[in-house]
């Protein structure tokens, strides 16, 4: 039972233009949402966070919006740079026995110059 | 060094043999996590410790057992090592919880 959700497993954009990715989550007791961003051969880094209080939350060229009646978060990186070429992890928790993090299976994104 | 460290950062065994993994940090956090990372699965967490003699089972803690006897230290032992447990291995910290874990490198362990 796949709680959190990263249907596109890759993506590719040119280089100055917008990498959207997406991820869905069904568990409704989520309520805190995090993006880690990991390089070959290192460990995820932390990347951006939202709360389910906001919809949006900024850090430079990184934007997350969270759509809660539809379950669904994106990570906006504008503008795509190859150095943000990595796999991208969604990870999502909540109250009560949600409090740990649970993550999706990650999507590489390959930022073409 | 600062920060947090695993050793070894590759590791190849045999079926039955037992392994301990060794995470280090030098932050004083008071969580400890350790996820393994297989391809289609992303990141699964394998068991955690909130403070120093407190641990308690993740999402796949089967074949693993931890401890945790110093602040700084999470080590996690695999009893008699299958090939399902070929994987790479993350340990993680954090000072406040669940949220905001720093990862070391990681350990890419095989078993043959």
């Amino acid at each position: 039972d796949q709680q959190v959700k990263q249907n596109s497993p890759s993506l590719s954009v040119q280089e100055g233009r917008i990498s959207i990715l997406n991820c869905d989550y069904t568990n409704s007791m989520f309520d805190y949402f995090l993006w880690y961003k990991k390089y070959p051969a290192e460990g995820p880094t932390f990347l951006i966070s939202i709360s389910s209080i906001k919809d949006k939350n900024e850090d430079g060229r990184f934007t997350v919006f969270l759509n809660k009646s539809a379950k669904h978060l994106s990570l906006h990186i504008v503008p795509s740079q190859p150095g943000d070429s990595a796999v991208y992890f969604c990870a999502a928790m909540g109250g009560g026995s949600n409090y740990k993090l649970t993550f999706g299976k990650g999507t590489l994104l390959t930022v073409n110059p | 060094d600062a920060g947090i460290t695993q050793s070894p950062r590759y590791k190849i065994t045999e079926t039955g043999r037992q392994v301990t993994l060794m995470c280090h940090q030098t932050w004083s956090h008071s969580y400890m996590f350790w996820y393994r990372q297989d391809l289609g699965h992303g990141l699964r967490l394998i068991y955690y410790s909130a403070a120093a003699d407190i641990t308690d089972k993740g999402e796949v803690p089967d074949g693993y057992v931890v401890s945790r006897s110093k602040t700084e230290n999470f080590p996690l032992t695999l009893e008699s090592a299958t090939r399902s447990q070929t994987s790479v291995y993350f340990c993680a910290s954090s000072d406040e919880g669940w949220d905001e874990q720093y990862f070391g490198p990681g350990t890419r362990l095989t078993v043959t």
